[in-house]
């Protein structure tokens, strides 16, 4: 089946730096969706991505889907405290499912 | 607008017993998707309904099966428990249609330990 590769895993680091992670496909996707999970929580939709190449930022994050369609980038700039969570990434061929990255667990040191 | 709402919020069942999770779909959607998300892992598609019919299903055994109702609401139901169905369990609700949904919005899910 798909795989959806994301990294980091984890990331710690101080609060006003920029973030960046990252997802890569051995298959296309149409769609692209990123996602960030607090504890107990749902995934909530942070940016979603339809056209190769597409680059759309959502306040202080901005997403790009890659030309080749197989990856998709999201960065944070000027992180805050609230930025902890799981970022996840996520595929959508057509249709029906989302494919799911594994998550970047990131931390954020005030 | 509403969003969408699942219960319970977290459910104990014993080895073997069967369960029934709920979910209310956003205002306006008329698709269900569930997924089943491991500790430390990403959401992993179950199946998702589309007019009251299933319409795609991941790599999950028949015991897990699901229903959608007129007002896309929808339930999943899982048979038989085993140790490894205990996960929390995520309903997002899309607009679909003509093989794209769009929209996807997730519940905040059911945590389910099987003992």
């Amino acid at each position: 089946g798909q795989q959806l590769n994301q990294s980091p895993q984890s990331m710690f680091i101080q609060e006003g730096e920029d973030v960046s992670m990252n997802c890569t496909s051995s298959s296309i996707f149409n769609t692209w969706l990123w996602y960030k999970q607090d504890p107990g929580e749902g995934p909530v939709l942070l940016i979603a991505l339809y056209k190769a190449g597409e680059l759309t930022s959502n306040g202080r994050l901005t997403a790009q889907f890659g030309i080749t369609r197989k990856d998709s980038f999201l960065n944070i700039s000027a992180s805050i405290p609230s930025d902890v969570g799981i970022y996840f990434c996520a595929g959508q061929p057509s249709g029906s499912r989302l494919t799911f990255g594994e998550g970047t667990q990131l931390t954020v040191n005030p | 607008e509403t969003g969408v709402t699942q219960s319970p919020t977290h459910l104990i069942k014993t080895r073997g017993q069967q369960v029934t999770l709920r979910c209310s779909s956003q205002s306006g959607h008329n698709t269900v998707s569930w997924y089943q998300q491991a500790l430390g892992q990403g959401p992993q598609f179950i199946f998702q309904y589309y007019r009251e019919e299933e319409n795609g299903r991941g790599n999950f055994p028949p015991r897990f099966s699901g229903l959608q109702f007129p007002n896309y609401s929808s339930e999943l139901n899982v048979n038989a428990l085993e140790l490894d169905d205990s996960a929390l369990y995520l309903c997002a609700s899309s607009l679909g249609g003509g093989g794209w949904n769009y929209g996807y919005t997730f519940g905040s899910g059911t945590r389910l330990t099987v003992v």
